[in-house]
């Protein structure tokens, strides 16, 4: 079973913080993505990535960014946190073109304070 | 701008009878759909997938039906039960490009 990793499941952050989210997965995925969940939103896109040292922006990306360093792993970056931008950040990793099934980490609920 | 839409937040159904999420889509270039089920505190988990050179798929009690004229799809549960009890995501992609646009999610409750 593929299985994603998040590496903090609550955090708590001030307002200005940088905050890292860090995701790793184990079957040697090519695309890896970032979701954040609000209430009456649904998921929305934040950033994703098909290759190392590539990204590319989804819907939302205004005050993240995100690295991938090596393939299995994929972080978002809150360059200054803002109460905005508390949530449930929701990672996910799949393989080749066509697939389009999603695995999903368990999710980090990160309040800004 | 919603590309994918589910109007209905919420549905109860009794356990044993048969449960009807809707989704409608906006984007006359999706032509891969998919549903997803989600539990408090745990990611969403594939479900089922339909691509769009069909208007129906089945995976044991999980049916999608699309209708591409419509721009709508189905995702019917039959028979409910109460482990089905959870939160559902519509979703569509275009192609073989991997980035799923998500609908706003409906709760299910399956009443015993």
């Amino acid at each position: 079973d593929v299985k994603v990793t998040q590496s903090s499941r609550y955090l708590v952050k001030r307002t200005g913080e940088k905050v890292f989210l860090e995701c790793v997965q184990d079957m040697d995925h090519e695309n890896m993505f970032w979701y954040r969940q609000d209430p009456g939103l649904g998921l929305r896109l934040i950033y994703f990535s098909y290759d190392v040292k590539m990204k590319e922006k989804g819907d939302i990306p205004e005050g993240y960014s995100v690295s991938r360093e090596k393939k299995e792993r994929f972080s978002l970056i809150l360059e200054s946190a803002s109460t905005n931008q508390t949530s449930m950040y929701l990672c996910a990793s799949s393989g080749g073109p066509g697939l389009g099934g999603y695995t999903f980490g368990s999710g980090t609920r990160l309040t800004v304070v | 701008d919603q590309q994918v839409k589910q109007n209905s937040p919420s549905l109860s159904v009794q356990e044993g009878r048969i449960s009807i999420l809707n989704c409608d889509y906006t984007n006359s270039m999706f032509d891969y759909f998919l549903w997803y089920k989600k539990y408090p505190a745990e990611g969403p988990t594939f479900l089922i997938s339909i691509s769009s050179i069909k208007d129906k798929n089945e995976d044991g009690r999980f049916t999608v039906f699309l209708n591409k004229s419509a721009k709508h799809l189905s995702l019917h549960i039959v028979p409910s039960q109460p482990g089905d009890s959870a939160v559902y995501f519509c979703a569509a992609s275009v192609g073989g490009y991997q980035k799923v646009t998500f609908g706003t999610g409906t709760k299910l409750q399956v009443i015993p």
